[in-house]
This record gives C-alpha cells, structure tokens and sequence, in this order.
C-alpha cells in the first residue's frame, strides 16, 4: 500500500506561470517531507524540505505547504521556468522510527511550455 | 568536491551473470541506501547501512547483496536471483541513519540482455 501518494504523474504549465505539485500521504507518524527534483539519467536533487511542526517553507521561487489535519503537501513554483522542467518527487520520513530511510511517492513530471 | 560517484553509469549484462555496482562517497557519512527506479516508479529501498559492517535490507532486497567494508564505499551486487534486474540504479547517503535529507548519485542504467 503506497504511503505517500503523488496523483498526478504528469504536470504541463505555461512559463511565468505558477506550478502546483501535491502529494498526500498516509501514514500519520511521517514528520518530515522533502522533495526532490530529477532530470532523465540522473540522481535526484534535493529541493526543499519542511518539518511537521510548520505548515510554510519557502525557498526563493518554491513554497511547499503542510496540511497535517489533510495529510497533504504541496511544492509550488513561481515563476515557472524551463529548467523546471523534471520529475519532482515528495518523500517522507519518520524521524522517531529512525529507521530505512525515506518513503517517496511516484514522481510527478512537470512540463514548463514556452 | 565532495559528493557521491556511481560508476558506470550504462551497464549491460547478460542474462545469469552477478554484476556489481560500484558506490562511493566521500561526504563522511555514517548511512548509505541504495534504490532502485522503474518508469513511472517511485525510488524503492533495496538495502541501507547504519554504519560500517553493519546493514539491513529494505523494501525489495530480494536479488540483491551489498556490503560495507568501509565508510566510504557500499557497493550494491545484482544476483542472478533477482528477475527483473534491468533499472535504473540509484546510491544515496546521509549523515546518519535518522538524518533526513540524502544525498544521491548520478545512476547507474542497468541493462541485463
């Protein structure tokens, strides 16, 4: 059963315009959440992060927002450029379990159009 | 510079032959993960290392080995048990096991004929 949920696994948006990722997740004991972004052939890199004692961090043009009571995130980006262009992906973690690493949902491929 | 090499980056094997990939980092970090990504799949864990000597499977280890001789290095090898070897691999690292944010590789394509 997937804990960490990216529904939409394509994205396409016009350049300037703001892009809206979500992911959702499941488990109630995840605490922190990152996402990362990922170009064909290559690692993913990290982007930004929040942890569950906030709803808001922002990082030059990304916000990502937590909803806790909805078990919901969202990374948004504005303006949107071409070199955003890439899969995103959310993960999470539970920092208390200690344990294997992160969990990451499927990946969103967002498409900045000229 | 300090940062995570994964080498080759394409691979090609044929069918029934154990191949290894090769992990390095020289971030001094205590954990290091390997993934595995499908098309349209997220990264899933194979196995991780706490620390030197030590190490735990993960979500889909079945297939796979690893060891951890150094702190530097954790090399991930693909067994003939494994059935559907062909994937795009990925190593990662972070400070420490709790630690949050990893670091990963650039990859290793691995193509099994």
């Amino acid at each position: 059963d997937q804990q960490v949920k990216q529904n939409s696994p394509s994205l396409s948006v016009q350049e300037g315009r703001i892009s809206i990722l979500n992911c959702d997740y499941t488990n109630s004991m995840f605490d922190y959440f990152l996402w990362y972004k990922k170009y064909p052939a290559e690692g993913p890199t990290f982007l930004i992060s929040i942890s569950s004692i906030k709803d808001k961090n922002e990082d030059g043009r990304f916000t990502v927002f937590l909803n806790k009571s909805a078990k919901h995130l969202s990374l948004h980006i504005v303006p949107s450029q071409p070199g955003d262009s890439a899969v995103y992906f959310c993960a999470a973690s539970d920092s208390g379990g200690g344990a294997d690493g992160l969990t990451f949902g499927k990946g969103t491929h967002l498409i900045i159009q000229p | 510079d300090g940062g995570i090499t994964q080498s080759p980056k394409y691979l090609f094997r044929k069918e029934g032959q154990n191949v290894t990939l090769s992990c390095e980092q020289n971030l001094n970090h205590d954990a290091m993960y390997w993934y595995r990504q499908d098309p349209g799949q997220g990264l899933r864990l194979i196995y991780y290392s706490q620390i030197v000597n030590d190490f735990q499977k993960g979500d889909i280890a079945e297939g796979y080995s690893v060891s951890r001789e150094k702190k530097e290095s954790f090399p991930l090898t693909v067994t003939s048990a494994q059935k559907n070897p062909t994937a795009f691999y990925l190593c990662a690292s972070s400070i420490r096991l709790a630690h949050n944010e990893q670091f990963f590789g650039p990859g290793t394509r691995l193509t099994v004929l």
